[in-house]
Order: C-alpha cells, then sequence, then structure tokens
C-alpha cells in the first residue's frame, strides 16, 4: 500500500514570497491532516479536513495561511506571504477517520530566508 | 485544553539495555494515547495505541507502553534496545470519541549506545 505523498521535500524562498505544498493521501482515507513542525519541538495540527470538508482550523493563520482538498483527495497548503517565522517541516497525515492513528508523510522543509 | 509533556530531551541506553521514554498528559475525560518515532528526513511513524482496554498495549518494532490513569502518564518501554531504535520519539494525546485534534509532545531523543 502506497503511503501518504507529498511534494515539493524542500523549498526555498525568500520572505514575502508565496509557496505551496501538494499533499497525497493514502487512498481510502477520509480524514487529512497538515501539521506544522518547528525545529525542537512536536508536531502543531493546522488544519483537519474530513473528506473535502474542514473539521477544524483553529490552529492555522488564515491571515497567510490557506488550505483546501479538492474532491475529498490531495490537498494543497499555501503561504502568502511568508514571513521567517514560517521556517519548519509541514506535515501531511492521513487515517481512515478521525478516531484512527495517524499515517505521515515525508514532510516539506520550508526555508524562509 | 490538553497537553503532553516529554520530561527528558534525550535519554542514552546501552545497547541490549531496557530503555524508558516518559509521557504524562492533561485532557478532560478519556484520553487516547499515541506514540510516534521520527527517523531523521523522515515523517513520523506509528508505534502503538490506547485506547482502551488493558492498560499495557503492545506495537511495532517490540515496544510497549503502559496506560496508568492515576499517574496519568503512559510511558514508552522495551525490553532490550537496539542501536537501531535511536530516534525521535513522540507521545500524542487527544481527549477521545468527537475529539479530533491530536496534542504531540516536544520529543524525546533516543540514542542507544553499541
Amino acid at each position: 500500500e502506497a503511503g501518504v505523498a507529498q511534494s515539493p521535500r524542500y523549498k526555498i524562498i525568500e520572505k514575502r514570497q508565496s509557496v505551496a505544498f501538494w499533499c497525497n493521501p493514502i487512498s481510502g482515507h477520509a480524514t487529512l491532516y497538515w501539521y506544522q513542525q518547528i525545529l525542537g519541538q512536536g508536531p502543531k495540527l493546522l488544519i483537519q479536513f474530513q473528506n473535502n470538508g474542514v473539521v477544524d482550523d483553529s490552529q492555522l493563520p488564515k491571515d497567510r495561511f490557506s488550505a483546501e482538498r479538492l474532491k475529498g483527495v490531495d490537498s494543497t497548503l499555501k503561504i502568502q506571504p511568508a514571513k521567517l517565522e514560517d521556517s519548519a517541516v509541514y506535515l501531511c497525515a492521513s487515517s481512515p477517520s478521525g478516531i484512527h492513528e495517524q499515517y505521515f508523510g515525508p514532510g516539506t522543509r520550508l526555508t524562509v530566508t | 485544553a490538553q497537553s503532553v509533556a516529554q520530561p527528558e530531551d534525550q535519554v542514552n541506553v546501552a545497547e541490549g539495555n531496557p530503555l524508558t521514554v516518559k509521557c504524562t498528559y492533561s485532557v478532560s475525560g478519556n484520553p487516547y494515547l499515541f506514540w510516534y518515532v521520527q527517523y531523521p528526513n523522515r515523517g513520523l511513524q506509528f508505534l502503538l495505541k490506547y485506547i482502551t482496554g488493558d492498560n499495557l498495549v503492545k506495537g511495532s518494532y517490540g515496544f510497549e507502553a503502559e496506560f496508568n490513569k492515576s499517574q496519568t502518564s503512559f510511558h514508552l518501554k522495551k525490553p532490550s534496545a537496539l542501536v537501531s531504535d535511536s530516534a525521535l520519539y513522540f507521545c500524542a494525546v487527544r481527549a477521545g470519541a468527537g475529539s479530533y485534534q491530536l496534542t504531540f509532545g516536544k520529543g524525546t531523543k533516543l540514542s542507544v549506545i553499541p
């Protein structure tokens, strides 16, 4: 069974530029999550989708971050404009439902200069 | 608000010795508890979970964890450590059925010394 796919793996941008990350979850998984992991910290949930609807986006900085999940499958996370403090690893995860364990992708390491 | 504490930033253990990585939690209601492992430049991998039932849960790669409700703890254990167990370990909690947000601890770096 294929795992969670993410791209790109690495991205370097200058502050005030925009960036987008892509995630393809495990086939059949209804729930999709985006996390931000800053160096030395545990992952922090940014947004959770159930199919193509948002379940929880309480920790998403909505003035600069946006996310969508098209047709309840793939998802994109966008940052516009980026700030230095957005430098982190962005992890995508999926699960069969909200109560099951989550399966994580390899992450995208973002560096904002 | 729910939270997780991993009191040790790093744990060092000799190969073949038993290992313990500590985790305590705070949550309203019954907790769902998880352990994940992260190898360098890779995403998190699920190890084991406690939802209900037996307080001792067994997971992947010979790891197990014991749920202690009175001490609000969920320590990760392994009887005999391998060098390949060296990685970053995260404990996570969510507040039972109907709650969606998973809260992670800051992680504990495990180093197994040959």
